[in-house]
């Protein structure tokens, strides 16, 4: 089966750094994407990795370990717009080798002033 | 950049009728299209994935003839709950792929509320 596990919520503040984990047990993989999604709109895509290893985005970042089944978003000098939901996806084979994400359940992240 | 259209935003329906959910790739070919549900306060769940031509195929648990499935273009897929009921009001969201070799190709739809009332 596939498990994505994130937590469920999260507070900082604003100015602050925050780290959200994401921990996955899935059949196959070929890739690990971070999406922000506001309440009532579609995700927006924030990063991707496949390989082990830190990817920097302006004060989004997104780090993977294949060996162990964990990656992190990293998102600096928080500013109040980031309150939002993430969500860590990763992609897996489908039919016809279509690649397919699998959702983890969110992290509602809060910042506050 | 790739943008995929999706309508309606919100559609409000009676308990035993079917609505259709239609989303289009309005810059591109979108061989692939998946389907998604939401529910509130809860992440988005694969309902089925859909190439242009062929059968969809359903995520287990997820009843193909309640929630058919038509990607009968390159630009076009329709979801289409029939027979709804208040149990299947959540939030719907499609997202189409050109190819499976562009890795960042997963464009979301805007999503679509449905209410069955």
């Amino acid at each position: 089966g596939q498990n994505i596990d994130q937590p469920t919520e999260m507070t900082a503040t604003e100015g602050a750094i925050v780290q959200i984990n994401c921990t996955y047990q899935t059949s196959g993989f070929n890739g690990l994407f971070w999406y922000q999604q506001h309440a009532g709109e579609a995700p927006t895509f924030l990063s991707y990795n496949v390989l082990d290893g830190l990817e920097e985005k302006g004060r989004f970042s997104s780090f993977l370990s294949r060996s162990k089944g964990y990656s992190y978003l990293l998102l600096k000098e928080l500013q109040m717009k980031d309150s939002a939901s993430y969500l860590c996806a990763v992609r897996v084979h489908g039919s016809s080798n279509t690649g397919k994400l699998i959702f983890g359940q969110g992290t509602t992240l809060q910042v506050k002033p | 950049g790739a943008v995929v259209s999706q309508h309606p935003s919100r559609v409000i329906c009676k308990s035993g009728t079917s609505v259709k959910i239609e989303c289009r790739s309005l810059d591109f070919q979108a061989t692939t299209m998946f389907w998604y549900r939401q529910f509130p306060k809860q992440s988005l769940m694969l309902m089925a994935t859909s190439n242009e031509g062929s059968k969809a195929t359903y995520e287990q648990g997820v009843e193909k003839d309640k929630f058919l499935i038509n990607h009968a273009s390159l630009t076009l897929s329709t979801l289409t709950v029939t027979s709804a009921h208040p149990e299947d009001s959540s939030f719907y969201i499609c997202s189409a792929r050109e190819s499976d070799s562009a890795i960042y190709g997963y464009t979301f739809g805007s999503g679509t509320r449905l209410t069955v009332v």
